[in-house]
Order: C-alpha cells, then structure tokens, then sequence
C-alpha cells in the first residue's frame, strides 16, 4: 500500500487566495512525522513545515499551515495569501523510525499560481 | 540550516561510461546518508541509504553493482553510476542526516541532473 498518497496532480489558484494541498498516510507506527516540500523547477528541495504524530496542535510556519486530522490520517498544506513564487511541485513526505527514518514521498501536487 | 552540496549540478555522459557524483555535508558530520532518484514528473525514490564506514543498504530493485555508493567521511558520500545507459538518465538527488536528532536533521542536497546519451 502506498506510503503516501496525494490526489492531486495539478491544482490552479489565484494569486492572493488560499489553497489547500491534500495528504493522506497509512502508518500503523504511533510514532511518524509528516513534511511537507516545495521542489520548484530548480529541483531542489525546500523544507516547508513539520507536524509529528504526537503533535496536539496543528504546525504553522507562516503562510502555511498543516491541517492534522490524525484519525482520518490526513495531513493536508494550506498556502494563505498566495504568491507567484508559489508555484511549484509540492510533496509531502512521511517518517517512521521502525523503518530507519527514511523518507517516504507522495506523488506530489503542481501546483500554479495565476496573476 | 543546514547545507548539503552535490556535485556536479548536471552532467552529460555517453552511453557506457560511469559517472560520479559527490554529496557534502557543509557544516555538520553525516552519519547517514540518502540518495534518491527522480524522473521527470515522478516523486523521489529511495535507491540507498549509506551510514559511514559501513556498505550501503539498496532498495529493492536497485541494482548494487551499477550504482556504487561510498560513504568513506562523515561529511561526503558518492554515487557512481557505472556503465550509464540513456534510462540511468535522471535527477539524483542526496539527503543528510545529522546523529543530534530532531526534526530537522535530514538535509537535502540541490540535486544533479544526468543525462546519458
């Protein structure tokens, strides 16, 4: 079963607005963190925001925010007030220590910033 | 934060010759370290995960004897894709992880982009 799972291969949104990224896990760990990263046509890998399973509010890092809805294993990105610079691939990935902490990625979400 | 480089950026090979590319840890020792593979489009896959002075632990489905992994330093580690072939070419991409813990303790490199042609 895929580690990680995001639905969306493309999304659009307006310059200013807000836009949510979804992320959905599958861990039988009680411990993992989730990230989410930003990988623009450079290709290099930017870190966004971090939320840990054991986390009892959801991660803020200022315009993004993670919406941590352990039960239904979701850990969906919320970009407010967003920019050109935006636009890029965004991934979210999971760790587990039971498995070496190594990454697991999702498929990842393009997401396009129009003016 | 933390700063991982590789080395070359890009390179363009041709078919049958090996490449080498270098991952450094700038300011911190890495105990261990990831390589990743990605195609264009695709989400990074794990290829290995290398810990310093020991061999590397490939994925399933990575060949071991054509992409060599050294880990000789706690501050470099390289993957040498031998005999490259035009499917090798990819976006390599290596992440470091420090022993302090946290949450912030894996790096990512920028990536090196190889074609083979």
């Amino acid at each position: 079963a895929q580690k990680i799972t995001q639905t969306q291969p493309g999304m659009f949104v307006q310059e200013k607005e807000a836009v949510t990224l979804d992320c959905t896990y599958d861990t039988s760990d009680p411990s993992y963190g989730l990230f989410w990263y930003k990988q623009p046509s450079s290709g290099e890998m930017i870190f966004l925001i971090y939320q840990g399973s054991y986390d009892q509010q959801n991660a803020t890092e200022g315009r993004y925010s993670l919406n941590f809805q352990k039960a239904r294993k979701s850990a969906n990105l919320v970009i407010s007030a967003s920019q050109l610079g935006d636009s890029a691939m965004y991934f979210c990935a999971m760790r587990e220590p039971n498995t070496g902490n190594q990454f697991y990625f999702g498929t990842g979400t393009s997401l396009t910033v129009i003016p | 934060g933390a700063v991982v480089s590789q080395h070359p950026s890009w390179v363009i090979c041709k078919s049958g010759t090996s490449v080498k590319i270098e991952c450094r840890s700038l300011d911190f020792q890495a105990t261990t370290m990831f390589w990743y593979r990605q195609f264009p489009k695709q989400s990074l896959m794990l290829m290995a995960t290398s810990n310093e002075g020991s061999k590397a632990t490939y994925e399933q489905g990575v060949e071991k004897d054509k992409f060599l992994i050294n880990h000789a330093s706690l501050t470099l580690s390289t993957l040498t894709v031998t005999s490259a072939h035009p499917e090798d070419s990819s976006f390599y991409i290596c992440s470091a992880r420090t022993p302090a813990g946290g949450v912030y303790e894996q790096y990512f490199g920028p990536g090196t982009r190889l074609t083979v042609t």
